[in-house]
């Protein structure tokens, strides 16, 4: 079974829509993340959530709104998408939050036309 | 922003041994150097972290040098599938968020 799960694998809209990603862990885990990879591959932290509870949110659009409805899951939703939106976005989770190590799933690209 | 550097990329032969070098000249007391590799398409993976001794686990190996400026992850037998972008990440511990730079692509040619 798949540690970390995202759906969908492939997203593409028009701007000015609104999206979801979901993302689910079944490693029982504490902790969860969501990530950002642009074009030029540079990896970058949006958000991430102990318990349900909201620690890092980096300097993010309040279009992008995570939510949390258990520990196992950290949707993503996007509204009033733009292009500069475009990129594979990532979800992780870790056992806590003093965890050294974070397990990636296998990621979700959005294509904004 | 990273607080490491890394060369740009590095080709290796299949078989033989993958030394991935790393500088974190600015590296604090508390910070732990950690290495991640993202193969493509997929999502980064952890290999391993320290803090000034050196680590062994069943991915690779990592020598910490004794001033902790510099790092050097070994992949003792290379493999195709260890074909990647590799991170070498400076962080003070696990409530610190992870920050990625631009990494370092090793091809393992056969």
């Amino acid at each position: 079974d798949t540690a970390v799960s995202q759906t969908p694998k492939y997203l593409v809209t028009q701007m000015g829509n609104d999206k979801s990603i979901k993302c689910e862990q079944n490693l029982g885990h504490d902790t969860m993340y969501w990530y950002k990879q642009d074009s030029k591959k540079f990896l970058k932290i949006m958000f991430s959530y102990n318990n349900k509870e909201l620690i890092i949110n980096e300097t993010v659009p309040n279009r992008f709104s995570p939510k949390s409805p258990d520990k196992a899951h950290l949707n993503l939703h996007i509204n009033s998408l733009e292009l500069g939106d475009s990129a594979v976005y990532f979800c992780a989770s870790s056992p806590d939050l003093s965890s050294y190590e974070q397990y990636f799933g296998p990621g979700t690209r959005l294509t904004v036309t | 922003d990273a607080k490491t550097t890394q060369p740009t990329s590095m080709d290796c032969a299949e078989g033989r041994a993958a030394n991935l070098p790393c500088n974190h000249s600015t590296i604090s007391g508390n910070e732990y150097v950690y290495w991640y590799r993202q193969i493509h398409s997929q999502g980064p993976q952890y290999i391993i972290h320290g803090l000034k001794n050196n680590e062994t686990n069943e991915m690779a190996s990592l020598i910490i040098t004794e001033d902790r400026k510099s790092s050097t992850l070994i992949l003792p037998h290379a493999t195709l599938r260890d074909t990647a972008v590799y991170y070498c990440i400076v962080r003070r511990g696990g409530s610190e968020k992870l920050v990625f730079g631009k990494g370092m692509k090793l091809t393992v040619n056969p």
